[in-house]
């Protein structure tokens, strides 16, 4: 079966050093693979998918399909990321997302 | 507000009862997706609508759950005979669905307490 796994529930990292949120998933095929933010007291919403390869609030995140991997970075943290992260895949446009269990990501001062 | 919305945001019941959420998706969103969220969890699957039709529904979707969009609109999602493992935030998501990319847009909740 299809699994996101996100090994960290909870990561504490100071203000203006890297972030890395690692993420893997379990799927034979091409996933569409995201990841998505819930700041406190807001909804879900996505952060950022991987065929868009963009960089949103500065974060960036890579697919590497040998490791299935797909870990979210970011050079330097700022208090505001602290946050709920959640990693998800999807196997076809439309169908369901799966998610991971989330990793509590706290900016340090 | 343009984004989903649910109803109710809370709901607190006694085990035995019935429950019935609402949600509505963004206006002009054909598909529509439930989710149940728990403690620690990540969101999880539950079922989802293309317009009326109900397209696919998680093992997870007991046979006190069921899922209705009648009129390719808002949703309901009921629950009988609740039980405390029904406890949980129950998610709805909408996305347009009829272009190359369709992000699901999520609504705030519907926190359930089963007592």
């Amino acid at each position: 079966a299809q699994r996101v796994t996100q090994p960290e529930k909870l990561l504490s990292v100071f203000k203006g050093a890297p972030v890395e949120l690692k993420c893997n998933y379990s799927y034979s095929g091409s996933p569409e693979l995201f990841w998505y933010v819930q700041y406190s007291r807001q909804r879900l919403q996505l952060l950022l998918r991987h065929i868009s390869r963009e960089s949103i609030k500065g974060f960036t995140a890579d697919l590497n399909k040998g490791e299935t991997s797909f870990h979210l970075k970011k050079p330097f943290a700022q208090e505001e990321d602290s946050a709920m992260y959640y990693c998800a895949l999807q196997l076809n446009r439309d169908d369901k997302i799966i998610f991971g269990k989330g990793t509590r990501l706290h900016i340090l001062p | 507000d343009t984004g989903v919305s649910q109803d109710p945001r809370h709901k607190i019941t006694k085990r035995g009862q019935n429950v019935t959420f609402r949600c509505d998706p963004i206006s002009e969103h054909n598909r529509l997706y439930w989710y149940r969220q728990t403690l620690g969890q990540g969101p999880e699957f539950l079922t989802y609508f293309q317009n009326e039709a109900q397209l696919e529904k998680s093992r997870l979707l007991s046979d006190r759950f069921s899922a209705e969009r009648p009129k390719g609109s808002f949703s309901t999602l009921e629950i009988q005979r609740t039980e405390q493992g029904d406890s949980a935030m129950y998610l709805c998501a909408s996305s347009l669905g009829t272009v190359s990319y369709n992000e699901q847009f999520f609504g705030p909740g519907t926190r359930l307490t089963v007592l």
